[in-house]
């Protein structure tokens, strides 16, 4: 089955540590999105990339990282510089600007 | 810059009576407009999109949307609610043109509850 899948679906973090969340999508889609969830807020978009080797800040990087090695994979690094890391996180990705996105089913980030 | 507003936070509607999720956008160069829904703790599912063409578009489960250009509007509509389309829904902005970098910008989200 195609599709884009994020784990783990639940995360707890201890302040100060850095977590790695995985995205990958067997689509061959091009462009990959990470996206902050919170109450209220809407998708927040974190980082993107359009292609391999190469992606930019979203609205709210500060205190994430990300890296695009491979086609099929966007994973997302929360730092200990994210002051407040306790979100629901999405990852999607699509073929191009005029194309819908597809989306994981989430990870929860948890701060204990 | 690229936006999204859904103006309001929760629509309530009665089951059987039409209902309308409202989006406004802003965007340089020409959009490209989604509506999305979402289910507790899941991830979005697309519902339609306008591209180019008619300015009615309609999409999965008998959501449509009403392209505006004028009122840079993308208002999502049904003709007739169900109690199972309670959800929050998503309006989402990407654009062509130069300088737009392939973003895709959501809205704040608004929930609809349909009540029996």
């Amino acid at each position: 089955d195609g599709g884009i899948t994020q784990s783990p679906k639940y995360l707890f973090r201890k302040e100060g540590q850095n977590v790695t969340l995985s995205c990958e999508q067997n689509l061959n889609h091009d462009a990959m999105y990470w996206y902050r969830q919170d109450p209220g807020q809407g998708l927040r978009l974190i980082y993107y990339s359009q292609i391999v080797n190469d992606f930019q800040k979203g609205d709210i990087a500060e205190g994430y990282s990300v890296s695009r090695e491979k086609k099929e994979s966007f994973p997302l690094t929360v730092t200990s510089a994210q002051k407040n890391p306790t979100a629901f996180y999405l990852c999607a990705s699509r073929t191009g600007r005029n194309t819908e996105a597809f989306f994981g089913q989430g990870t929860r980030l948890t701060v204990v | 810059a690229q936006s999204v507003a859904q103006p309001e936070d929760q629509v309530n509607v009665a089951e059987g009576n039409p209902l309308t999720v409202k989006c406004t956008y802003s965007v340089s160069g020409n959009p490209y407009l989604f509506w999305y829904v979402q289910y507790p703790n899941r991830g979005l599912q697309f519902l339609l999109k306008y591209i180019t063409g008619d300015n009615l578009v309609k999409g999965s489960y008998g959501f449509e949307a009403e392209f505006n250009k004028s009122q840079t509007s993308f208002h999502l509509k049904k003709p007739s609610a169900l109690v199972s389309d309670s959800a929050l829904y998503f309006c989402a902005v990407s654009g062509l043109g130069s300088g737009n970098t392939g973003k895709l910008i959501f809205g704040q989200g608004t929930t609809l509850q349909v009540k029996p």
